[in-house]
């Protein structure tokens, strides 16, 4: 157990909906990072949040929003989901800014339909 | 469990046999490299990691070994065990940024 928390663990769901995800960081850790998994693009880093603040962005949608809350839990939005959003989403935390160890929970199975 | 790739390089070994797992890295100014461990239906799991400055780290049962001249990084495991079935994925980064890029995997099955 990484102590990195995930709800829900599956979500299904039909195109054009909105979905969020959850995320609970380890205790004292600040930066959690929202990775999507899917069977053709492998482990892709979507965005990172440090203590509240979006810190770093990689290959995340339009449609897609996160946001890091005072307790440091993070929420990860999909809106007007398509087919192709189906995927795993993980949440990873560390304790810094910069990459040091992160720490992955167990993941969210989205299926859109 | 869940599977993340139908078409991954798979690696097939028998119990006890070493195993030896390869990633080629794309970004010659990365300078930090993680080797992580991911079983069906779980998160990917930290093993070991490695900085440009050195050539080989060990851990329990686990070395990794980092040729920054052909940008490859390998990671063998000793005396391997079915429990180390899973998919191995490296990931590299450049010092003080925040992103980890993945590579596409390697599926590793040991047979009893």
């Amino acid at each position: 157990d990484s102590g990195v928390t995930q709800t829900p663990k599956h979500l299904i769901t039909a195109t054009g909906q909105r979905v969020t995800l959850r995320c609970s960081p380890r205790s004292g850790d600040l930066s959690v990072y929202w990775y999507q998994q899917s069977l053709d693009q492998g482990l892709q880093f979507l965005i990172q949040y440090y203590n509240g603040e979006e810190r770093a962005k990689g290959n995340i949608l339009e449609r897609f929003s996160a946001q890091q809350f005072p307790d440091l839990h993070s929420e990860l939005n999909l809106s007007s989901l398509e087919l192709g959003d189906s995927a795993l989403y993980f949440c990873a935390s560390s304790v810094g800014t910069a990459v040091d160890t992160q720490y992955f929970g167990p993941g969210t199975r989205l299926t859109v339909l | 469990g869940e599977s993340v790739g139908l078409h991954l390089p798979t690696l097939s070994v028998q119990e006890g046999d070493n195993s030896i797992i390869n990633c080629a890295y794309s970004n010659s100014a990365s300078d930090y490299f993680i080797w992580y461990k991911q079983e069906s239906g779980k998160g990917p799991q930290f093993i070991i990691d490695i900085r440009s400055n050195m050539d080989k780290r060990q851990g329990q049962r686990v070395t990794v070994l980092l040729n920054k001249t052909v940008k490859h990084l390998s990671l063998q495991i000793a005396a391997t065990q079915p429990g180390d079935s899973a998919v191995y994925f490296c990931a590299e980064t450049v010092s003080g940024y925040s992103t980890l890029t993945f590579g596409k995997g390697t599926m590793l099955l040991v047979s009893p």
